[in-house]
């Protein structure tokens, strides 16, 4: 099975740091994308990539930016944290468009 | 704007009865319709995709049906288990809209014995 791996559970971060949000898919999949879900929003897309240093912006991009250098791996970055991007991070893959989405566990973070 | 609806208020049914959960979708020329279930604080788990040529997919007691003139996908879950219980979410991705899925808010499903 596809296994999309992100490095935390839970994270606490302070207003203005710089968060990185990893993630590893162990299945040399093409596509990767982040999203973000709060209670009555849904899941809403932040970035995304089809290959290795591209990436395409989302729905709502402002405030994050994303790094891929390697196929495996799909990086999140919070420039300056604030308080209203606490939230649940979930990273996707899949290996072609018109496939079903494996998804990480997520990231519970809150920014104070 | 693309819009999906799918009901917030919590479906509760009796085990062994047959579920089913609505999404509704305006303004969209879907290329294909997915469903997923998510456990609380986990990621979402893809259960079914359903194209937009097809009527119906079944996957052992899951069943989806897509019809693109009511806009309008329907999942059922027969003989319903108390482990069935989950939010289900349904998600879209249309013609034109740059290959990317967009999902629902989710319908909450609960099972009681």
């Amino acid at each position: 099975d596809v296994k999309v791996t992100q490095s935390s559970r839970y994270l606490v971060k302070r207003t203005g740091e710089k968060v990185f949000l990893e993630c590893v898919q162990d299945m040399d999949h093409e596509n990767m994308f982040w999203y973000r879900q709060d209670p009555g929003l849904g899941l809403r897309l932040i970035y995304f990539s089809y290959d290795v240093k591209m990436k395409e912006k989302g729905d709502i991009p402002e405030g994050y930016s994303v790094s891929r250098e390697k196929k495996e791996r799909f990086s999140l970055i919070l420039e300056s944290a604030s308080t209203n991007q606490t939230s649940m991070y979930l990273c996707a893959s899949i290996p072609l468009l018109g496939y079903g989405y494996t998804f990480g566990s997520g990231t519970r973070l809150t920014v104070v | 704007s693309q819009k999906i609806e799918q009901n917030s208020e919590a479906l509760n049914i009796q085990e062994g009865k047959t579920a089913t959960l609505t999404c509704n979708y305006t303004n969209y020329s879907p290329a294909y319709l997915q469903w997923y279930r998510q456990d609380p604080g986990r990621g979402p788990v893809f259960l079914l995709l359903i194209r937009e040529n097809e009527k119906e997919k079944r996957k052992e007691r899951l069943k989806v049906t897509f019809d693109t003139t009511l806009k309008q996908s329907l999942f059922h879950i027969t003989a319903s288990q108390p482990a069935d219980s989950a939010t289900y979410l349904c998600a879209l991705e249309w013609t034109g809209g740059g290959n990317k899925l967009t999902f629902g808010t989710g319908t909450q499903l609960k099972v009681e014995l």
